[in-house]
């Protein structure tokens, strides 16, 4: 059965500091996998998206990872801000089966 | 350009009320998306319409109906609400129809006593 892992389930972290989340799939075949952000009260909101052959892909203080052998992804966020209170989702796309396979987020907590 | 509207925002049905829950979009998009997100779980799709025209079930269909009423405009309906279905409801649509980057509504959160 496809699924996609999140870790931690929940982060809190002072405002300023770094950090990464964690995201292990098992879906099969692999098209590309997408980091999504979901603020409170609202709908997910695309961060990046990364086919096989990309390593890292940024969008300003988010830079994600991909290792397609271990199945292996992460999402890096630098010098955070209280806007990046959210949570975080990884989403892995499988084209031939016409499937997205959601995990459960990372939801995380930014402290002044 | 508003993106992707939901309405209402909120809702509280009996068991065995029915109701429509109402999605636009103004980006042009050929497919739209039907989800639900329940507490400790990833989104999963209830219905989706690759096209005008079209409509599949996805993951989670039991107990819903859609309409592609045109190219702005996807509905879902409970015809017989149940507790089960007490969730938060989002639509999303992409351009091109293969699942590709979506843009999802603000949600409507429906409870079902």
């Amino acid at each position: 059965k496809n699924q996609v892992e999140q870790s931690p389930q929940s982060l809190i972290i002072l405002e300023g500091k770094n950090c990464t989340l964690q995201c292990n799939y098992t879906v099969s075949p692999f098209s590309n996998l997408r980091w999504y952000k979901q603020d409170t009260g609202r709908g997910p909101v695309s961060l990046t998206i990364m086919t096989f052959s990309e390593n890292t892909k940024s969008n300003g203080r988010y830079t994600a990872t991909l290792d397609a052998d271990t199945k292996q992804s992460s999402l890096h966020i630098t010098a955070s801000q209280l806007s990046d209170s959210a949570s975080y989702i990884c989403v892995v796309f499988s084209g031939s089966a016409r499937q997205l396979t959601f995990g459960s987020g990372t939801q995380l907590t930014v402290l002044p | 350009n508003a993106g992707v509207t939901q309405t209402p925002k909120f809702q509280v049905l009996k068991t065995g009320q029915s109701m429509t829950l109402q999605c636009a979009q103004d980006m042009n998009h050929n497919s739209m998306y039907w989800y639900r997100q329940d507490p400790g779980m990833g989104l999963r799709l209830i219905y989706y319409s690759a096209s005008e025209g079209t409509t599949d079930k996805g993951e989670v269909p039991n107990g819903y109906n859609v309409s592609r009423l045109n190219k702005r405009e996807f509905s879902l309906r409970l015809e017989s609400a149940a507790p089960s279905q007490t969730s938060v409801y989002f639509c999303a649509s992409d351009a091109t129809g293969g699942f590709n980057e979506q843009f999802f509504g603000p949600g409507t959160r429906l409870t079902v006593l």
